[in-house]
């Protein structure tokens, strides 16, 4: 079956500009993640979606980030007044919680490329 | 606050050797997961270790954990160029949120 789709896979964008990072879950999986991961650097959670229940926005490391998951479904990450730290490569995952057969694991997107100059 | 460890951060071994990568964490938690990133791409699902004394392989790997030392193993037996990747440990906080360590890069020279 499909797996987790993300796009754009790269983006090129000038300090300043807003962007927004598209995340399509696996169909079902209740559970939806977003991670960033700096170059050779391990994975920062920002924020996880569970069924209808309000966002964890634990994660984000400023007001500047924000999401949304629409319908249950996809999800969007949208970067306000991108700084050149928000260079990253985005990851998304989803899963079926932990009341699902395979105990939360999480399966990952291909990722966003994100470079801001 | 729940913190995961790994060692070694960087491994470079021979073809052929065994090896065992280390994953210690700090709070109370019965899953655990192992992933393995190829540079560039995301993250592939190795291992989901669910109770105290779990014990999954897959060819050349296997992974095993113990929760009351808080520990999980991954060990490389008769390693082969193509198991280089990073490997992450990752472990559940208990709320469908899961921790993960910094990786250990694995090279293994032909």
């Amino acid at each position: 079956g499909a797996g987790v789709s993300q796009s754009p896979s790269n983006k090129v964008t000038e300090k300043g500009k807003d962007v927004e990072l598209r995340c399509d879950p696996i169909s079902g999986h209740t559970a939806l993640y977003w991670y960033r991961q700096s170059l050779g650097q391990g994975l920062e959670f920002l924020i996880y979606f569970q069924g209808n229940s309000a966002p964890d926005k634990s994660g984000l490391p400023s007001d500047r980030f924000s999401a949304e998951r629409t319908g249950g479904s996809v999800s969007t990450l949208t970067i306000q007044r991108t700084q050149q730290e928000d260079s990253a490569v985005y990851l998304c995952a989803s899963s079926l919680g932990l009341a699902g057969a395979s105990g939360g694991e999480q399966f990952f997107g291909p990722g966003t490329r994100l470079t801001v100059l | 606050e729940l913190k995961v460890e790994q060692n070694p951060l960087f491994l470079s071994m021979q073809e052929g050797k065994n090896y065992t990568i280390y994953c210690n964490y700090s709070t109370t938690s019965d899953r655990l997961y192992w992933y393995r990133q190829d540079p560039g791409k995301s993250l592939e699902s190795l291992f989901v270790l669910l109770s105290n004394g779990a014990v999954k392989q897959e060819g050349r790997l296997m992974a095993s954990l113990d929760t009351k030392a808080r520990l999980s193993t991954l060990h490389i037996t008769a390693a082969v160029h193509d198991l280089s990747a990073t490997y992450f440990c990752a472990v559940d906080r208990g709320d469908d949120k899961i921790i993960f360590g910094k990786g250990t890069r694995l090279h293994i020279l032909p």
